[in-house]
């Protein structure tokens, strides 16, 4: 089945050690998502990957980074982790806007926790 | 801008019986209209969608109709089941109008379906 795939599901790391997610997808979609989600909150969209064009929201902190090295993977990286920043991350997909479909399809997502 | 407002708080109801949960839109255009729903610790699953004016969405037994003279996507269903428990968001896209895929999502309602 063609899906979105988060690994790991879990992540505990300490407060101020770099720590990468990461998430792949079979469904070949050029659009690529990350959002953050705090307990109880509606997710909220970090930035996004047009195919290589990355694209950031204003209020994403600068702590947060994207790599996408090919259209299956990309990667969210956190360079200095805050006990604020413990969170469920989201990765989504969506075809192509010219194909005419703007739905978006989210992975499992990873808890991330920071002590 | 966009946005999507969903009724206050959690919605508590007995196996078997009609759930309705409200979602209004402010927008300019012809947004997308979607139904997500999100299981305890999981992603988000996309549940139903409608691109346009008086579509309905529909899927495993839960249904939403694209009112655009009252700017709503209320999502019922005619008999729930403990299974149904999750946490259900609405959202919108103007990726069709604007070539720009983000999505606007309301804040969530806890649905607690009891035996």
């Amino acid at each position: 089945d063609a899906m979105v795939i988060q690994n790991p599901r879990y992540q505990v790391t300490q407060f101020g050690k770099p720590v990468t997610l990461s998430c792949s997808q079979t469904l070949n979609h050029n659009v690529m998502y990350w959002y953050q989600q705090k307990s109880s909150q509606a997710p909220k969209l970090l930035f996004h990957y047009y195919d290589k064009d990355f694209n950031n929201e204003a209020d994403t902190p600068d702590n947060f980074q994207s790599r996408r090295p090919n259209t299956s993977f990309c990667f969210l990286d956190i360079r200095s982790p805050g006990l604020g920043d413990a969170a469920m991350y989201l990765c989504a997909t969506s075809r192509d806007l010219a194909q005419g479909s703007d739905t978006q399809y989210f992975g499992p997502g990873t808890r991330l926790t920071v002590l | 801008g966009n946005s999507v407002t969903q009724m206050e708080g959690p919605v508590t109801l007995s196996e078997e019986a009609f759930l309705t949960i409200n979602c209004t839109y402010t927008a300019t255009g012809y947004p997308s209209l979607f139904w997500y729903v999100q299981y305890p610790g999981e992603g988000l699953q996309l549940l139903l969608k409608a691109t346009k004016a008086d579509d309905k969405g529909s899927n495993k037994g839960f249904e939403a109709t694209y009112r655009k003279e009252t700017t709503s996507f209320h999502l019922e269903k005619g008999s729930v089941q403990v299974s149904d428990s999750a946490v259900y968001f609405c959202a919108l896209s103007r990726a069709r109008d604007y070539g720009n895929n983000r999505l606007a999502f309301g804040k969530g309602n806890q649905v607690v379906v009891i035996p």
